[in-house]
């Protein structure tokens, strides 16, 4: 089973500040398998990032995502009041589907 | 619209059964396959298991093997979950969640609102 392991737990930054997420896998997950959730509470998990980098629709250029092998990153360049939330990684490429514990990005 | 949209919340006993359904619309069921996702308090999100909605394949978590059961009723645009014998530990949120392959890149784009399952005595 691949282990997603993201830090930091909790991000506590400002509207406007740049935040950056990482997410490390236990092994090399391909690319177009690795992909980003925001959920917030009480809410669903909704899809940001997939192939480690394709933005979904709708979602604004202000969060990328990058990365390979083991080592994966989103980072949200400006951060909106709407974008506090919790994110996950989340790798499709073995079996057992496997997510992260998720990073709280939190107003500071 | 893409809609899945689940049954509502249970609370159930120990050693009880649960099934929780995820109506799709907005789009040709059969032509995606739809998981299922749950999310303990405080816990990360756990998959469960997946449905090939064209043809009936699936494939379960080892941890729940033999306590879950994922069908689909084609007509009706309907997923199921049955979780059997449960324990307090499968309090949780349960989401479906439909599986897409956007030029090979695979994601879960559209999720339920969640069924909220309580086990308690």
């Amino acid at each position: 089973e691949i282990v997603l392991t993201q830090s930091p737990g909790t991000l506590s930054l400002s509207p406007g500040e740049r935040a950056t997420l990482s997410c490390r896998a236990s092994q090399s997950v391909e690319s177009k398998y690795l992909v980003w959730y925001q959920q917030k509470p009480g809410q669903a998990p909704r899809l940001l990032i997939y192939g480690t980098s394709n933005r979904a629709t709708g979602i604004p250029d202000r969060f990328s995502g990058s990365g390979s092998g083991t080592d994966f990153t989103l980072t949200i360049s400006r951060l909106e009041p709407e974008d506090f939330a919790v994110y996950y990684c989340h790798q499709l490429d073995t079996s057992p589907r496997t997510f992260g514990q998720g990073t709280k990005v939190e107003i500071k | 619209q893409v809609q899945l949209v689940q049954s509502g919340a249970e609370v159930k006993k120990p050693g009880a059964s649960v099934k929780v359904s995820c109506k799709a619309s907005g789009y040709t069921f059969t032509n995606y396959a739809m998981h299922w996702v749950r999310q303990a308090p405080g816990q990360r999100l756990e998959w469960m298991g997946w449905i090939n909605v064209g043809n009936g394949n699936l494939k379960y978590s080892q941890k729940l093997q033999g306590r879950v059961t994922i069908t689909r009723d084609t007509s009706a645009s309907t997923v199921y979950m049955e979780l059997r014998s449960l324990r307090s530990e499968d309090t949780a949120v349960y989401y479906c969640a439909r599986e897409q392959s956007v030029s090979g890149d695979s994601c879960y784009d559209y999720w339920g609102q969640g069924t909220q399952v309580t086990v308690s005595s």
